[in-house]
């Protein structure tokens, strides 16, 4: 069964530095999300993306926050100037375009992303 | 906004009896209810949804149930296993179309053998 791939699994940096996670969505889903979970903390929407465009973001999803679809496969998550609040699992998600009017969202594995 | 309360945050029962968690929600055009299961470090595992326009919903023994006009739905896990063991959230969307989930704060079920 197809999945949402993300990588790296792991990402560790300074406070102040620039991260991309990176997510490989499910091959003919259309919508894409990212959501993150503080440790302990309910999972919460940043922003979700479909046809080449931001859909809808959350109020996290500020300006030190992109998204971006480089090529045909890969979804990826900027953070400009990480914060040691950004801490979390960074979760992917995808979802197709079906006959019923919502689909499931399936989740990748997640990034945990650690800023020292 | 939305904003999803889900009750208890810990769970704890001896394997074979029945779990239930549940969720209450504040936007009344929410019509989307999934449930999603979370083993420790790994990604959140879709175990069952329910739409608006039925009340209940089985899948051998799981089932989910909705009460739209109190805004709750619960999720019931009977003969529980201690596989069964994870976090379980629930979440509600919009019928727009691939809207954004918000997840209630997630209940810790420990099934003991």
């Amino acid at each position: 069964e197809p999945e949402v791939t993300q990588t790296p699994s792991h990402q560790v940096t300074q406070m102040g530095q620039e991260v991309i996670l990176r997510c490989v969505p499910i091959s003919n889903h259309l919508y894409f999300y990212w959501y993150r979970q503080i440790l302990g903390q309910k999972v919460e929407f940043l922003v979700s993306f479909y046809n080449n465009e931001i859909s809808e973001k959350s109020e996290i999803f500020d300006d030190q926050f992109s998204v971006e679809r480089p090529d045909g496969s890969n979804f990826t998550l900027k953070i400009r100037s990480t914060k040691l609040e950004d801490s979390a699992m960074y979760f992917c998600a995808s979802s197709p375009i079906g006959l019923s009017s919502t689909d499931t969202q399936y989740f990748g594995p997640g990034t945990r992303l650690t800023v020292l | 906004g939305e904003n999803v309360e889900q009750h208890p945050s810990t769970l704890s029962v001896q394997e074979g009896d029945s779990a239930v968690i549940k969720c209450t929600y504040s936007d009344s055009a929410s019509n989307y209810f999934p449930w999603y299961k979370q083993e420790l470090g790994k990604r959140p595992q879709l175990i069952i949804d329910i739409r608006s326009n039925v009340g209940e919903k089985k899948d051998q023994r799981i089932a989910v149930t909705l009460n739209k006009t109190a805004k709750h739905f619960s999720l019931h896990i009977t003969e529980t296993q201690p596989e069964d063991s994870a976090v379980y959230f629930c979440a509600a969307s919009h019928n727009s179309g691939n809207t954004p989930l918000v997840f209630g704060k997630g209940t810790r079920l420990s099934v003991i053998a």
